[in-house]
């Protein structure tokens, strides 16, 4: 799976858009970028993933930049409960053997403020 | 859907007790996994199941036993508890496909052994 570079914390405001980039330079083709969160002494928790277009779920949008080096994901509306540990993981769905793993870096500390 | 559910939630073992730690997905989901969590650190694969009556070796399976007699059920066995395996366990499944191999993970279960 490719490297990812992720800023080691973010800080913001309740109700606020929060943006958590990711870098990921090192991607091949046939890699998508997922993105993870890991609330305090709970399960990871998917959020959302994306191959080159931009996506939306319920939760997030995922922004990919068109030649696909980074990506943002975008929380539209912070909340307290949105304060976690955030992944971004790049791999390819096709890949077996010890690729099977998810291979976690150290994320983004996202700290969600009153 | 009830997602991956775990039991027991916490456990304290004594050194040489044996236990099982339980988990169920209700997603029919192909693949399984067992990882664990160690202070501060991240996710490492124990185990995986690809399918009901297959299961392979991750990067640390020693110490441990698995089964998967139906798709639902993947649970793990502690034979001889030793302080090394006081981490936090989370089991995950996933559909894998050409286009997704998204992991959904279960709450965890916190094991002291003393």
């Amino acid at each position: 799976d490719a490297k990812t570079t992720q800023p080691p914390s973010m800080d913001c405001a309740e109700g606020r858009a929060a943006n958590l980039p990711c870098n990921h330079s090192t991607i091949s083709g046939n890699e998508y970028v997922y993105w993870y969160r890991q609330i305090h002494s709970q399960g990871p928790q998917y959020i959302i993933h994306g191959l080159k277009n931009n996506e939306t779920n319920e939760m997030a949008s995922l922004i990919i930049t068109e030649d696909r080096k980074s990506s943002t994901l975008i929380l539209p509306h912070a909340t307290l409960r949105d304060t976690a540990v955030y992944y971004c993981i790049v791999r390819d769905p096709n890949s077996g053997g010890s690729n099977y793993k998810l291979t976690f870096g150290k994320g983004t500390l996202l700290t969600v403020n009153p | 859907n009830a997602g991956v559910t775990q039991t027991p939630k916490f456990r304290i073992l004594k050194i040489g007790q044996s236990m099982t730690l339980q988990c169920t997905q209700d997603m029919n989901h192909n693949y399984m996994y067992w990882y664990r969590q160690d202070p501060g650190m991240g996710l490492k694969l124990i185990y995986y199941s690809v399918g009901a009556g297959i299961t392979d070796k991750g990067e640390v399976p020693n110490g441990y036993n698995v089964s998967r007699s139906t798709t639902e059920d993947f649970p793990l066995r502690l034979e001889l508890a030793a302080p090394s395996q006081t981490s936090v366990y989370f089991c995950a499944s996933s559909y894998r496909s050409g286009r997704s191999d998204t992991q959904y993970f279960g709450p965890g279960t916190r094991l002291t052994v003393l």
